[in-house]
């Protein structure tokens, strides 16, 4: 079946540090790909997706590309900001975001 | 934005008695919520797909006599926990889409977080 492995955290950062949380996916046929975040007391929100290979998905200077060969879909962002402390999930869906897999969250605190 | 309101927030019950969540999208309709658990350090899990109108599907391996779905509206969906038990205290999360909006991304609840004493 699908599944979604995503760096365990919590990881913590300095302000203008680089960013990147590892993920993978197992899946059969071709599946769409997100990440989500979930601010502090908020619900998870659509941060990007791609829905096939080698598409990149882009948002507020986060990128991920969608990597058919290493099974891969990593987040990154170059200078992270205070504001991008949240919890990230990466997920994907049998078709388009119908019935989403997610990853196991990925907290991120970014320090001033 | 879309909103998707979700209560509550955060309940403790006793072991035996029974929990409903509510799922309300605030300013759309949705014939589709989907409903998720998430166990400390685990994956978020898809637990069933709820319909307006009809019987929920659930995943593999979900009780539906234990984990009652019930979307009577456009606009509301209640997960009950029947008879509760201890290894059911997890953090639901439900989802929804725009009615006709294919295409439009999920909106997600804030979650509650269930503990049974």
């Amino acid at each position: 079946g699908n599944s979604v492995t995503q760096m365990e955290g919590p990881v913590t950062l300095s302000e203008e540090a680089f960013l990147t949380i590892n993920c993978t996916y197992t899946a059969t046929g071709y599946p769409s790909l997100f990440w989500y975040v979930q601010y502090p007391g908020e619900g998870l929100q659509l941060l990007l997706k791609a829905t096939k290979a080698d598409d990149k998905g882009s948002n507020k200077g986060f990128e991920a590309t969608y990597r058919k060969e290493t099974t891969s879909f990593h987040l990154e962002k170059g200078s992270v900001q205070v504001s991008d402390s949240a919890v990230y999930f990466c997920a994907l869906g049998r078709s388009n975001d119908y019935k989403l897999s997610f990853g196991a969250g990925t907290t991120v605190t970014v320090r001033a | 934005g879309a909103v998707v309101s979700q209560h509550p927030s955060r309940v403790i019950c006793k072991s035996g008695t029974s929990v409903k969540i509510e799922c309300r999208s605030l300013d759309f309709q949705a014939t589709t919520m989907f409903w998720y658990r998430q166990f400390p350090k685990k994956s978020l899990m898809l637990m069933a797909t709820s319909n307006e109108g009809s019987k929920a599907t659930y995943e593999q391996g979900v009780e539906k006599d234990k984990f009652l779905i019930n979307h009577a509206s456009l606009t509301l969906s209640t997960l009950t926990v029947t008879s509760a038990h201890p290894e059911d205290s997890s953090f639901y999360i439900c989802s929804a889409r725009p009615a006709g909006g294919a295409n439009s991304p999920l909106h997600f609840g804030n979650g509650t977080r269930l503990t049974v004493t």
